[in-house]
């Protein structure tokens, strides 16, 4: 069985703080991850992936991946009430190329003006 | 503009009335797949297409039905809805560019409800 789990919040920061979203995965082959953020009533967007342990940063995120830890987070510096919305994790089973994704049931994030 | 559309965007049937969600994307995509999204339990891959051809079963493909013969499309079919498909529909189109940069879209979605 191939989990994925993130904590549902709400997780509420003050504006200008830093957000920390954290999934773990239960499949040791994943290959790759995702994070999406999702807007109410939108569709998902991709706004991050990782593939190697460690950091990367992309403007005001950073995702980290510890693969033996089985662990994957995002962070969001700088928050913006603008951020406010749902953040799925996923996590890629198969290689480069396929898309075979489990998804988490999504962080729903508040950012308090 | 990148752009996966998805017809129709709402839709209310009847138990038993097949149907047909179209999805279309136009960014030459190899990968295509369709999820449903449903309140506690996030998003569920249904089924999703490597390339023209070539389908295959995700987590969830009890009740759906879906083809690749176009590069482009990549239809969702239900032959016989049932109340428990009511859920929120999503297709999606990936790529993974040179230099192992993931791109990925995801359509606007489909609210189906059946009665």
């Amino acid at each position: 069985q191939k989990e994925v789990e993130q904590n549902s919040g709400p997780l509420s920061v003050p504006e200008g703080a830093i957000a920390s979203l954290n999934c773990t995965y239960s499949d040791r082959g994943s290959q790759s991850f995702f994070w999406y953020r999702q807007y109410s009533g939108k569709s998902p967007e991709l706004i991050m992936f990782i593939y190697s342990n460690g950091d990367k940063e992309d403007g005001r995120f950073t995702a980290q991946l510890n693969k033996a830890s089985q662990y994957v987070s995002l962070l969001i510096r700088d928050s913006q009430p603008s951020d406010s919305a749902t953040y799925l994790c996923a996590v890629n089973h198969s290689g480069a190329g396929s898309y075979q994704l489990t998804f988490g049931k999504g962080t729903k994030l508040s950012v308090i003006p | 503009e990148a752009q996966v559309t998805q017809n129709p965007r709402y839709l209310i049937t009847v138990t038993g009335k097949k149907l047909t969600v179209t999805c279309s994307q136009n960014m030459n995509h190899e990968y295509m797949s369709w999820y449903r999204q449903d309140p506690g339990l996030g998003l569920r891959q249904i089924y999703y297409s490597m390339n023209v051809e070539v389908t295959d079963k995700g987590d969830v493909p009890e009740g759906y039905k879906v083809s690749r013969k176009e590069k482009r499309n990549f239809p969702l079919i239900l032959e016989s809805p049932s109340p428990n498909q009511t859920s929120l529909y999503f297709c999606a189109s990936s790529h993974r560019l040179a230099g192992g940069t993931d791109t990925q879209y995801f359509g606007p979605g489909t609210r189906l409800t059946v009665l």
